[in-house]
């Protein structure tokens, strides 16, 4: 079983669209949560990250972690076409190496 | 520059040669990361250099592999008798060390074994 778990997709929604992307891992001791942005052929950018449980709003996207379920989620309101991307989670213990899921492929048509 | 930077960007080799990746990291950054993604697939992790500590080499995939980080800043990773499953995008990163949940990635070095 791999540490962190999330669909590959892809994941296709209309324009105006609320977007539900998850990811579940199994190591209790990750305490950083992060999300992250890949545009086709490009490197991996930082949305945002979220220490332990709870919630994170930044414009359009939020971020939850639930540490009793290990269940984080990264919802996109208003869903636009330039966020047609694939969305990476990552999580660490603190100074340690980021673990990446898979990545899911989302695609938002206009 | 005000990222980190890979070279080349593209690598097409023939396979049993080695091969040498490099990254600038930002300067200041005291980690740095390599990672390799294949197509489709996630970030596998391969080395975590972290300041002056013994890296963290526990993703290299066979002993074809390693990496030298030198006076904490230049990374190069070596890729030796290259096969044909090491095409893939490798990705460079870094960050500010404290935390690391800020790490900014390269454009990558697409690596094609032919």
């Amino acid at each position: 079983q791999k540490e962190v778990e999330q669909d590959p997709g892809p994941l296709s929604v209309p324009e105006g669209a609320i977007v539900s992307l998850n990811c579940t891992y199994s190591n209790s001791a990750f305490q950083y949560f992060m999300w992250y942005r890949q545009y086709s052929r490009k490197g991996p950018e930082l949305l945002m990250y979220t220490y332990s449980s709870g919630n994170k709003e930044d414009g359009r996207f939020t971020a939850q972690v639930d540490k009793s379920s290990k269940y984080i989620s990264l919802f996109i309101r208003d869903s636009q076409p330039s966020d047609s991307a694939t969305y990476l989670c990552a999580m660490t213990f603190n100074t340690d190496k980021l673990i990446f899921g898979t990545g899911t492929r989302l695609q938002v048509f206009p | 520059g005000a990222g980190v930077s890979q070279s080349p960007s593209n690598k097409v080799t023939e396979k049993g040669k080695d091969v040498e990746l490099r990254c600038d990291p930002i300067s200041g950054h005291t980690a740095l990361y390599w990672y390799r993604q294949s197509l489709g697939q996630g970030l596998e992790f391969l080395i975590y250099f972290q300041g002056n500590s013994a890296p963290d080499k526990s993703g290299l995939p066979s002993d074809r592999f390693s990496a030298e980080r030198t006076g904490g800043s230049v990374s190069t990773l070596t890729i030796q008798r290259t096969q044909q499953e090491d095409s893939a995008v490798y990705l460079c990163a870094s960050s500010p060390g404290t935390l690391n949940t800020e790490a900014f990635f390269g454009q990558g070095t697409r690596l094609t074994v032919v």
